[in-house]
């Protein structure tokens, strides 16, 4: 069966501070990556998504980035925290084609101080 | 951009009470899906919609496509406590490879 692993759970950074959240799945090939962000009590906002290795699509303008090393990996990063970059950051994989499920990591809790 | 606008945003109901959100779209939509995020937790898949004008019941729970394929509705009957949580419905872009949710409906059930 497919797992999807998403660290570290919470922390708390300050501003200005590099930013580093990482993400695996397990049990499947080749999927499409996802890392969305919520704010306190919002809904999710698709931050980037990812079809192969080394492919990134960004949906928002920001301070943040994304990359996938391994068909597995996702990482997300700053080079420099915001205040705005606090929310709870999730990490979600699918399969290829239409009308399949996407599936969430646990989250991570980021609060910029 | 986001393809779908959720309303509404909040409700608050007596247990016993029913709920109802609705997801719609400017657009055709080749499907929809709907999940639930428990508080503190992350989002699960409920259910996909894929006909127009299906209709599907888990328990408590009925999930409309409409007719155009361009809305949906889940609707809770007679609310438990733990119906708690936020629904979210999901579609998919022009691009499938892009997810977009909507913009979710926080539901509280008072005891």
């Amino acid at each position: 069966s497919q797992t999807i692993h998403q660290w570290p759970a919470t922390l708390v950074q300050p501003v200005g501070s590099p930013l580093s959240l990482e993400c695996t799945v397990e049990g499947t090939s080749n999927p499409n990556l996802y890392w969305y962000r919520q704010a306190a009590g919002r809904g999710l906002q698709l931050l980037f998504y990812s079809v192969g290795i080394g492919q990134i699509s960004s949906e928002v303008p920001q301070n943040l980035s994304a990359s996938r090393p391994q068909d597995r990996q996702f990482i997300l990063s700053s080079k420099k925290l915001l205040l705005s970059d606090s929310g709870f950051y999730l990490c979600a994989w699918r399969e290829k084609d239409t009308g399949n499920t996407i599936y969430f990591g646990e989250g991570s809790w980021l609060t910029v101080v | 951009g986001q393809q779908v606008m959720q309303i509404p945003q909040y409700q608050h109901v007596q247990e016993g009470e029913d709920f109802t959100t609705y997801c719609n779209s400017s657009t055709t939509l080749s499907n929809i899906q709907w999940y639930k995020q428990r508080p503190g937790g992350h989002p699960v898949f409920l259910i996909q919609l894929v006909k127009s004008g299906e209709v599907k019941k888990q328990k408590r729970l009925t999930f409309q496509f409409g007719e155009a394929k361009k809305n949906s509705s889940l609707h809770i009957t007679a609310t438990q406590t733990t119906d708690v949580g936020t629904y979210f419905c999901a579609s998919e872009g022009y691009n499938f490879n892009k997810f977009y949710f909507g913009s979710g409906t926080k539901l509280n059930v008072k005891p």
